[in-house]
């Protein structure tokens, strides 16, 4: 039962850089997101996928882009790194019950 | 505009004790609320949604559409309940099925 996994699980980038966050769901979802979660601000939300081939943005989606490759796998690229980029990164899918969503274990990104 | 407010950024308890974990919202039209629960160093996960109207953990939470609160409650806290918690409003506006989440509570239940 893998669900929901993101890889990698840590990263550490100086600024500038560049780098894609992987996500993949085994459990046939239409929808998925990207996260991000930032002490004392909550999970915010950076762009979600409603089905395959469509993405919106979402909250925060600035310094982002996304791309859902297909259905299983959905990911997060970062192209030019900033320090206000430093976060944990959720990705999640959902099925027919939108609103029930299922999580990854995580990205913690550090970028220097 | 939609919003979620969780009040306390941190709440300590005592092992047996009663807890109250604060969610309040805003939207006009009929919403639905959900408890999301992180235990340390796992993913986050549904907690309960207000629709079923369950007891999950021994947690209920009673949506309030008079106070527009969602609380989550517990009569007797147990330290495995130490989590971060977070209330999220689901199904507004045109991004339908998107969460809103509050900026969480973290509980923390003291033997």
């Amino acid at each position: 039962n893998a669900g929901v996994t993101q890889t990698p699980k840590f990263q550490v980038l100086k600024t500038g850089q560049s780098m894609t966050l992987q996500c993949a769901q085994d459990m046939n979802h239409n929808s998925m997101y990207w996260y991000r979660q930032d002490p004392g601000m909550g999970l915010r939300l950076i762009y979600y996928s409603a089905s395959e081939g469509t993405t919106d943005k979402g909250e925060v989606p600035n310094g982002y882009n996304v791309s859902r490759l297909n259905k299983r796998e959905f990911s997060l690229r970062l192209e030019s790194a900033a320090p206000s980029q430093t976060s944990v990164y959720f990705c999640a899918s959902s099925g027919d019950r939108r609103n029930i969503q299922y999580f990854g274990a995580g990205t913690r990104l550090s970028v220097l | 505009a939609q919003r979620v407010t969780q009040p306390e950024k941190l709440l300590s308890v005592f092992k047996g004790a009663p807890v109250e974990l604060k969610c309040n919202y805003s939207y006009s039209g009929s919403p639905e609320l959900f408890w999301y629960v992180q235990y340390s160093r796992q993913r986050l996960q549904l907690l309960l949604r207000h629709i079923s109207r369950e007891s999950i953990k021994g947690f209920t939470a009673d949506l309030n559409k008079g106070e527009t609160s969602f609380h989550l409650k517990k009569p007797f806290a147990q330290e495995e309940d130490s989590a971060m918690y977070y209330c999220a409003l689901g199904g507004t506006g045109g991004s339908q099925g998107n969460l809103i989440f509050g900026k969480g509570t973290k509980l923390s239940v003291k033997p």
